[in-house]
């Protein structure tokens, strides 16, 4: 099946400070990719859809001045959670869709603002 | 956009019952409806997954039925084991769109 890495696996990073979450498909191009968030003994949450050279479109509720996606390529989009508070620390999952129906995930990135 | 509802929230079960998890969705153009298995802090592991033509689907002790009627759909685990213990999430997405979870099911098989 198709694989979908992540990087880092976790982070701790201070409050206030930025963090770069990369998310790649390995072995097939992704025009789009979508980011979750998962809260300790919740469920993955999506916060926003990834587009291939063009704005990402957020969930209600998502500051998008706060977590900028990037997708400059057919296999990267990046995560950028700007000016950490310890609320953000979640532990936030990448997708990507192979076809009409599978998602495939990456292996998640844990992210503790200090 | 879709929600997806999903019950019980927790489950206990003793070892070779089976267990039953149901989960509804809102959004008519849903066509796949997969089920995940989820270890903490590791991603969702696909167990099985169905598709908007299909009423039902069987992997050995898994299956999956759908009432696209209804717009519910139900995982049904047979002969349970204590390894079948973990956190169970069902999703929806229709073409082009994103999975949407359920809020999961705590399963827990006692021996």
């Amino acid at each position: 099946g198709a694989v979908v890495s992540q990087h880092p696996s976790w982070v701790i990073c201070k409050s206030g400070t930025s963090v770069k979450i990369e998310c790649r498909s390995l072995d097939f191009q992704a025009t789009t990719m979508f980011w979750y968030r998962q809260f300790p003994k919740q469920s993955l949450m999506l916060m926003a859809t990834s587009n291939e050279g063009s704005k990402a479109t957020y969930e209600q509720g998502v500051e998008k001045d706060k977590f900028l996606i990037n997708h400059a390529s057919l296999t990267l989009s990046t995560l950028t959670v700007t000016s950490a508070h310890p609320e953000d620390s979640s532990f936030y999952i990448c997708s990507a869709p192979s076809g009409d129906y599978e998602q495939y995930f990456g292996p998640g990135t844990r992210l503790t603002v200090t | 956009g879709e929600n997806v509802e999903q019950h019980p929230s927790t489950l206990s079960v003793q070892e070779g019952d089976s267990a039953v998890i149901k989960c509804t969705y809102s959004d008519s153009a849903s066509n796949y409806f997969p089920w995940y298995k989820q270890e903490l802090g590791k991603r969702p592991q696909l167990i099985i997954d169905i598709r908007s033509n299909v009423g039902e689907k069987k992997d050995q002790r898994i299956a999956v039925t759908l009432n696209k009627t209804a717009k519910h759909f139900s995982l049904h685990i047979t002969e349970t084991q204590p390894e079948d213990s973990a956190v169970y999430f069902c999703a929806a997405r229709g073409a082009g769109t994103a999975l949407i979870f359920g809020k999961g099911t705590t399963l827990s098989v006692s021996s």
